[in-house]
């Protein structure tokens, strides 16, 4: 199977800089896939890495590594509007193009 | 472009009555899928379809049934309702075009704004 696993909670100040993580033990996918979740609404796409490295967007960035079946996600000068469940998901192509999904980090930014 | 809708938004089930939920999408998508998330939790892929006519088992499909009869629709069955089966039910549908998904503005699943079932 796919264990992906992401702290359950993190809190962190408004302005900061945070780090959520993303461990994984799975291989021959594609992909790895950033989500952001409000309560109560559906997940918006945040970030997608294929190679090994940073993808930065904005305040966003994110990083894999498959060799170490590792990734985050950074979130700098941050703002209340990001608390909110952050979901990290294992893209698989081809026939399927299946996202399986982790079990989501809950962030709570402090003022 | 509607994108992707679900209906009912809100549902009490008994238990064991049965029950679909609806979802639809306007954007000529091949993929379909449909996820459960439990409180806390991060979704679960129930089912999903590659395009009309075929389907098949995800993650956690016990307890649920789908068909894909047309491009457009993905319903999801639930015959003999449980309490396990509590959760929020999003759907999702995606495009095949891996070279577009770096684009924030082109997201590689569209999801639903959500059921949420509760049985009791």
């Amino acid at each position: 199977g796919q264990n992906i696993d992401q702290p359950t909670e993190m809190t962190a100040t408004e302005g900061a800089i945070v780090q959520i993580n993303c461990t994984y033990q799975t291989s021959g996918f594609n992909g790895l896939f950033w989500y952001q979740q409000h309560a109560g609404e559906a997940p918006t796409f945040l970030s997608y890495n294929v190679l090994d490295g940073l993808e930065e967007k904005g305040r966003f960035s994110s990083f894999l590594s498959r060799s170490k079946g590792y990734s985050y996600l950074l979130l700098k000068e941050l703002q209340m509007k990001d608390s909110a469940s952050y979901l990290c998901a294992v893209f698989y192509g081809g026939a399927t193009n299946k996202l399986i999904f982790g079990t989501g980090t809950l962030l709570a930014v402090q003022p | 472009n509607a994108g992707v809708t679900q209906t009912p938004k809100f549902r009490i089930l008994k238990i064991g009555q049965s029950m679909t939920l609806q979802c639809t999408q306007d954007m000529n998508h091949n993929y379909m899928y449909w996820y459960r998330q439990d409180p806390g939790m991060g979704l679960k892929l129930i089912y999903y379809s590659v395009g009309a006519g075929i389907t098949d088992k995800g993650e956690v499909p016990n307890g649920y049934n789908v068909s894909r009869s047309t491009t457009e629709d993905f319903p999801l069955r639930l015959e003999l309702a449980a309490p396990s089966q509590t959760s929020v039910y999003f759907c999702a549908s995606s495009y095949v075009l891996p070279s577009e998904w770096g684009d924030t503005s082109n997201q590689p699943q569209h999801f639903g704004d959500g059921t949420r079932l509760s049985i009791l």
